[in-house]
Parts: structure tokens; sequence; C-alpha cells
């Protein structure tokens, strides 16, 4: 299984950019990277996915070395409600046991 | 659309019931999966299902835990002789199933089972 490792916690001020690193040194070839959001009392919630380079939608961007062994998801322009655990994933469409969430990042926005 | 939903949301049993979990999943989703998250930690995967079959298991904790699907759409997670390490909210997901999809789940909000 691919193991990531991110930051236990984060803070950041309203309006700023928010990057935050996860690490996947033995990831796959067939590995894609993923990473979700989850407020206290819900499931999780998708953001974005990418194998290689860049990836960018309306929320967030992905931003993937060559070398594929780390991720960093950048949220900009972060405001108090992007308060959440931020989970990065590392898997294959081959297998959902290779689903793992990890602790995930705690992200705290101040105001 | 309807989003994936999950019956009881709140369970409260004794230590050595047994209790059942209920989801339904986005319409048209072939995979479902279930899992469990205790608090502060990340959803631990369960099992997943394509289709009306499990395709993987692995994730199961012991033999107090079966699901089933039995036409394919609703799922229902089932935990016999609670313990009061079953304790957490468990988590269901349903994704379209195709390719690559596997990273793309859409979560349910959760049932919280507290084993008393």
């Amino acid at each position: 299984l691919a193991k990531t490792t991110q930051p236990i916690s984060m803070d950041s001020y309203e309006g700023q950019e928010v990057n935050i690193t996860c690490s996947h040194n033995n990831i796959a070839t067939n590995d894609y990277i993923t990473w979700y959001q989850q407020f206290p009392s819900q499931g999780p919630r998708f953001i974005i996915q990418g194998y290689k380079t860049k990836v960018t939608n309306e929320v967030a961007s992905l931003f993937i070395p060559a070398d594929r062994k780390s991720s960093t998801l950048s949220l900009p322009r972060v405001s108090l409600s992007d308060t959440a655990v931020y989970y990065c994933l590392v898997g294959d469409s081959g297998s959902a046991r290779q689903l793992t969430f990890g602790s995930g990042t705690q992200l705290t926005v101040l105001p | 659309g309807a989003g994936v939903s999950q019956t009881p949301s709140n369970k409260v049993t004794e230590k050595g019931k047994y209790v059942e979990l209920r989801c339904d999943p986005i319409s048209g989703h072939t995979a479902l999966y279930w899992y469990r998250q205790s608090l502060g930690q990340g959803p631990e995967f369960l099992i997943y299902f394509q289709g009306t079959g499990a395709a993987d298991d692995s994730g199961l904790p012991n033999d107090r835990f079966f699901a089933v699907r039995p036409e394919g759409s609703v799922s229902t997670l089932k935990i016999q002789r609670t313990e009061r390490g079953d304790s957490a909210v468990y988590l269901c997901a349903s994704s379209t199933g195709t390719s690559g999809s596997h990273n793309e789940q859409f979560f349910g909000p959760g049932t919280r089972l507290t084993v008393l």
C-alpha cells in the first residue's frame, strides 16, 4: 500500500492561499492522487484528483512533481468555511483496499 | 439529485446486541463502499461492492461484521454481538464504478453507532 504522510494541523487566515503537502514515497505507477475534505459530522467530500503535473478545478489546484513522490493541494483565498480536515489518498482503480485515508490535516482558518 | 443516504443517523445499542445499518447509494452507482471512522481518525475501509457481489471484504475486522447488497443498490451492514469497541461512525459511499473512479466517491452522512 502506498502510505501517505501529511501535517497533522495547519492554521491560516482568511484570504490567504493555503498549501497542504502530502508525501507518498512508494507511489505505484497506476496510482492516482486524490484529496478529500471532511467537515465535522459529515462524510468526506471529493475535492480534486490527479496523476501528474497540475490539475485545477473551481475550488482547488493539485500540484504533482515529476517523480510523483509528493503532491500539494492549493486552496486559493481561504475562508472560515474552509476549516476542515483534508485527506490525501493514493491508490489505483484495481483495488478498493488501497484506499487508505490516514489521519488527515486539520486546517483551521482564522478571521 | 439525491445523494447517498444512511439510516439510522444514530444508533445506540447494548453490548452483545445485533444491529443493521442501511445505505442507499446514488441511483445508477454500481460501486458501494463501507467505512468505519473513529474519533480523530480517517475513515477505515471495510468492504467494497461492485454490483451485487462483495468485490473486496478484506477490511472487515472479524466475522461479526457482514454486509449484503442483494439487488445491487441498497446495502446493509450487519454487526453481530456488538462490542464497545465497535462504537464509531459508519460511513457509506458510492461511485460510478467505472475505471479510474475508485477514488471519486460520494459519501453519506454516516451512522453514529454507540455500544453501551
